[in-house]
């Protein structure tokens, strides 16, 4: 069992305001570190997959980072918007399969 | 495109009885997998499959099984179901040699 950590669990924000929050994973036998995003009632979004140190992505308002070497990972929501919210899940690749963590769920309040 | 397709949406079923999940990959994807996410937990990772093959396993007692068809649809039986089956099943696709999967809507299984 690979252990995934998110944190922290949930957070709220304020419109406008930008926030980020972390992922942590096993640091040996990385393949690739996973980001999606999860609305009530819809499919999980695939938002990044990242595979090499320093790696960072990002698609429009929201970007992340990436540090095989210490198993941590940054997601960061610039400028956030009601739209926003939802649970941003982390996954860590291996053989193909996904060890998911808990999530972070974030509300953005108008 | 379509994306991935699960059916049914939901499922109610009584304990011992057997489930039988659908899903439906992205076209030109040949990898299916499946995940359950039990109440207060995350995802979990249950089977998948690639090329009719099953490739790898969760954690998860035998009565867990499933199949892909030619067409690399899969499905997903659940057998002498037990109250905590209830959960949701999500299932993906991947297409070789990518490695971003994409999730269907899930299917929700309570049994009673």
């Amino acid at each position: 069992i690979l252990n995934v950590e998110q944190s922290p669990q949930s957070l709220h924000v304020q419109e406008g305001d930008s926030t980020n929050f972390t992922c942590s994973f096993p640091s040996s036998n990385f393949y690739a570190l996973h980001w999606y995003r999860w609305e009530t009632a819809k499919s999980p979004e695939a938002l990044f997959v990242m595979t090499l140190n320093g790696d960072e992505k990002k698609k429009g308002r929201i970007s992340a980072t990436l540090n095989t070497k210490e198993g941590y990972s940054y997601l960061y929501i610039k400028g956030s918007q009601p739209e926003d919210s939802a649970t941003y899940l982390c996954a860590f690749s291996n053989d193909y399969k996904l060890s998911f963590g808990a999530g972070t769920t974030v509300t953005v309040r108008a | 495109e379509a994306g991935v397709t699960q059916s049914p949406t939901h499922l109610i079923k009584t304990r011992g009885q057997q489930a039988t999940l659908r899903c439906s990959p992205i076209s030109g994807h040949t990898s299916v997998y499946w995940y359950q996410q039990a109440l207060g937990l995350g995802l979990q990772f249950l089977l998948w499959y690639d090329e009719g093959e099953e490739r790898n396993r969760g954690n998860f007692p035998p009565r867990f099984s499933g199949r892909q068809f030619p067409n690399y649809s899969s499905e997903l039986n659940v057998n002498a179901l037990e109250l905590e089956d209830s959960a949701l099943y999500l299932c993906a696709s991947r297409a070789r040699s990518l490695e971003t999967q994409y999730f269907g809507p899930g299917t929700r299984l309570l049994v009673l």
